[in-house]
This record gives structure tokens, sequence and C-alpha cells, in this order.
């Protein structure tokens, strides 16, 4: 079965804009959850869907948001860039809500310059 | 604050060597703990813990949590160049939060 996607794959952007992140869940699965990952700081939460509903969110500001679709895809959005918004953004997917069960997509490296 | 911390943050040894990867935490409301491998993207879950003192194993990769010392071990024995990764700590508190470690970076030489 196909895995969880990601796109796009890497993206540079600059200071001062704005990006869109998509995720693809596995099929049936319908809880998506958005990491942040940056050399040393491990995952960094940034928040889940689950049907549609935001059911968690991390300490980001509100830069930062996110929705989920009635197929269970998911998109996050990053507005008005910030360098330190450079990092590796994966998604998870589970059947249900929760981080049991997680598969991870294979991310998107997101460059501000 | 709930942390979990990782040890060391990156080792290199040589195929066939043995490694202790540490992974310590204080998290108010545990509920379990979780490994994961990163090789290039995606982390790859390994084992869940729940208990104290009962080793989970997989091939030449076993841990195992003690939950009075409030820390967890990964072994790797006979290391194989296909064992470099970054491998992930977790730790899920009562409310299905996950709390990550930053990871520790293994590199094997052949």
């Amino acid at each position: 079965k196909a895995g969880v996607t990601q796109t796009p794959r890497y993206l540079i952007k600059t200071r001062g804009q704005q990006v869109t992140l998509s995720c693809s869940p596995i099929s049936g699965h319908r809880s998506v959850s958005w990491y942040q990952q940056t050399p040393g700081q491990g995952l960094q939460f940034l928040f889940e869907y689950f049907s549609e509903t935001q059911r968690n969110k991390g300490n980001f500001p509100g830069r930062f948001s996110g929705r989920q679709f009635s197929n269970s895809r998911s998109e996050m959005n990053v507005s008005t860039l910030e360098l330190g918004d450079s990092a590796l953004y994966l998604c998870a997917s589970s059947k249900d809500t929760g981080v049991y069960g997680y598969t991870f997509g294979s991310g998107t490296r997101l460059t501000v310059v | 604050e709930d942390k979990v911390v990782q040890s060391p943050l990156s080792l290199v040894v040589h195929e066939g060597d043995t490694v202790t990867l540490n992974c310590s935490y204080e998290v108010t409301n545990f509920r379990s703990l979780l490994w994961y491998k990163q090789e290039k993207k995606a982390p790859t879950f390994l084992f869940m813990l729940t208990s104290s003192g009962i080793e989970k194993k997989s091939g030449r990769l076993s841990s195992i949590l003690d939950k009075k010392e409030l820390f967890s071990i990964l072994n790797i024995t006979a290391t194989q160049t296909g064992d470099s990764a970054i491998y992930l700590c977790a730790v899920v508190d009562s409310n299905y939060q996950l709390i990550w470690g930053a990871g520790t970076k293994l590199i094997i030489k052949p």
C-alpha cells in the first residue's frame, strides 16, 4: 500500500514569504500530525488533525497553521517566513487519533533564505 | 516541564561493535516509551515499551525500560553499516502527546 506522501520534497523560500506543505496519509488513516525537525532539537510537535478537526496543537506561533480535508489529506501553512523556520517538516498518519501506529512521510525540507 | 534526553548525541563505532543508546525522561504522566530509527528522512518504528524490566527484541536490536530510574536503553549488537541512522526516543504522556528526545546520530564505519 502507498505510504505517507509529502510534497514538495524540497523548497527554498525567501524571508517574509509564505509556504504551504501537503501531506497525503495512508488510505484509511484519519489522523495526521505535523512535526518540525531541526538538528539537535529533535521533533517538535506542531498540530494533529483528525476527521478535519484540529485535536492538539503544539507551542508554535500563529504563523503556523494547518487544515485537513474530507479525504484526510492535510496541509500546513507558514506565513511570514523567518530564517529559523528552516527545517525538515514531517507528517505522520495513523488510523485513529493518538500516537501509536504512526507512519511518517519522508518530509519536506524547507530552506528560508 | 516534561523532557526527554538522549545520550550520546552522536556516536561513531566500527562494524561488529555493540552499542548502547540511552534515553532518560522526566515526564509527569508517563504512558509508554517509543524508539524510532531515522535513516534518511522518515522515522520508522522500532519498539514500544510500557513495562519495566521486560526486554523487547528484534534481531540484533533490543530495548528495555526502567520506570523506577526513568530511562530506557537501546542495544544494537554486531553492528552493520546499515544501522547508521539517527535513533529517536519519545515518551507518550497520559494525553497521548509525544515528547521527543533530540536523537542519537549513530555512524557505523566499515
